[in-house]
């Protein structure tokens, strides 16, 4: 069945330097990706809006300059984390339609984000 | 804009005992609504949904959610819990298919022995 997938599951890195998040669907097609952050025990909150072959559409208060989305094909999303800092360590997660007016939404495994 | 409210952060309950978990929304226009489940260190799977129609909506595992335009709720309950329902239960609003899903902050649910 469709899938999502992330790559990598976790990620340690040191302050300052940046982090590539993927987010991939399989088997299928995804003109749209969604990207969450979750911090420990709490909900998830929507990040921005991937939208394939062009700009991606952020929610307020996430700073793009920071969040670097790119959604280069119909199957991939990359999330980057420019110049980290041990605030942004978090659990990311993506999620994709699995086509244009469903409501069926498939959600990646998450990429754990540790900043020391 | 559409927002969700879990009215519990935590919900204890005597395994094989009912549970309900409250979740309100709100929206001024029609909004499909769903539960999701995060079991620890998990990703999120998808207990149900109501998009239109019967208003009482089966999911896995023997959850059932039943929407309540008046009352603008979508409450999950479940007859009998056990041990392995422990998780986190998110409530869920979409506006439109294909569309940003919005989160409720979650309620935890702990099964006690």
């Amino acid at each position: 069945g469709a899938v999502v997938s992330q790559h990598p599951s976790w990620v340690i890195c040191k302050s300052g330097t940046s982090v590539k998040i993927e987010c991939r669907s399989l088997d299928f097609q995804a003109t749209t990706m969604f990207w969450y952050r979750q911090f420990p025990k709490q909900s998830l909150m929507l990040m921005a809006t991937s939208n394939e072959g062009s700009k991606a559409t952020y929610e307020q208060g996430v700073e793009k300059d920071k969040f670097l989305i790119n959604h280069a094909s119909l199957t991939l999303s990359t999330l980057t984390v420019t110049s980290a800092h041990p605030e942004d360590s978090s659990f990311y997660i993506c999620s994709a339609p699995l086509g244009r007016g469903t409501d069926t939404q498939y959600f990646g495994p998450g990429t754990r984000l540790t900043v020391l | 804009a559409q927002s969700v409210t879990q009215l519990d952060s935590q919900v204890p309950v005597f395994e094989e005992a009912p549970v309900e978990l409250r979740c309100n929304y709100s929206s001024s226009v029609s909004v499909y609504l769903f539960w999701y489940v995060q079991y620890p260190n998990q990703g999120l799977q998808l207990l149900l949904k109501y998009l239109s129609g019967s208003t009482l909506v089966k999911g896995i595992n023997g959850f059932e959610a039943e929407f309540n335009k008046s009352q603008t709720s979508f409450h999950l309950r479940k007859p009998s819990v056990h041990i392995s329902d422990t998780a986190e239960y998110f409530c869920a609003v979409m506006r439109n298919r294909d569309d940003k899903i919005i989160f409720g902050k979650g309620t935890r649910l702990h099964i006690l022995p």
